[in-house]
């Protein structure tokens, strides 16, 4: 089935510090999400991305759907203590007239620089 | 109470026993979904459930048995489970339409031992 490939793995931030993530696929998507989890809680949906080339931001948050439609990545500016957590691409590919489900990726985990 | 509610939030069981986890939406929609969320594994869907109907069944083993008695309502029935099994499971919702804009529950913490 599609996997989703999510680089990097974890990554310390300190503060202050911008920090990139990306999410890389073999087949197109129609549709990229970017979700935050944070300890304890269930994803909460950052940016949601339809159109190839679309550039989109919430507040620090930039996101970007890929041109060949196979990638996105999310930025975050000025990172701040409650950015920590875990960042998790999605995509969804819609065929026939039908929605296709999420497919995620293993996430992205963002911890403060000791 | 808004949004997606799960419980219990944590649960221990024995291969033997027979539990259920409970999910409630009080965001209107119709569609429901249970994920099985592991370490270092992507988000895996197990059901889909459209205006009470079961619409996806991603090859879960027998042993969860969903319900859907409306369509603010999700149960997972569980009864003996492997320590495999042991995982965060989420419950999401959205609009039937709207697969992309999925709002998710806080999750039940299982541990099967």
């Amino acid at each position: 089935g599609q996997q989703l490939n999510q680089s990097p793995q974890s990554m310390f931030i300190q503060e202050g510090e911008d920090v990139s993530m990306n999410c890389t696929s073999s087949s197109i998507f129609n549709t990229w999400l970017w979700y935050k989890q944070d300890p304890g809680e269930g994803p909460v949906l950052l940016i949601a991305l339809y159109k190839a080339g679309e550039l989109t931001s919430n507040g620090r948050l930039t996101a970007q759907f890929g041109i060949t439609r196979k990638d996105s990545f999310l930025n975050i500016s000025a990172s701040i203590p409650s950015d920590v957590g875990i960042y998790f691409c999605a995509g969804q590919l819609n065929y026939g007239g039908s929605q296709g489900n999420l497919i995620f990726g293993k996430g992205t985990k963002l911890s403060v620089k000791p | 109470e808004t949004g997606v509610t799960q419980t219990p939030r944590h649960l221990v069981m024995g291969m033997t026993n027979k539990k259920s986890l409970k999910c409630e939406q009080h965001l209107g929609h119709n569609a429901m979904y249970w994920y099985k969320q592991s370490a270092k594994k992507p988000l895996e869907l197990m059901f889909v459930y459209n205006f009470k109907e079961q619409t996806e069944n991603n090859s879960v083993p027998s042993r969860f048995s969903p319900e859907c008695p409306n369509s603010s309502h999700l149960f997972l029935h569980l009864h003996t489970l492997q320590p495999e099994d042991s995982a965060l499971y989420l419950c999401a919702s959205s609009r039937p339409l709207e697969v992309q804009e999925q709002f998710f529950g806080p999750g039940t913490r299982l541990t099967v031992l």
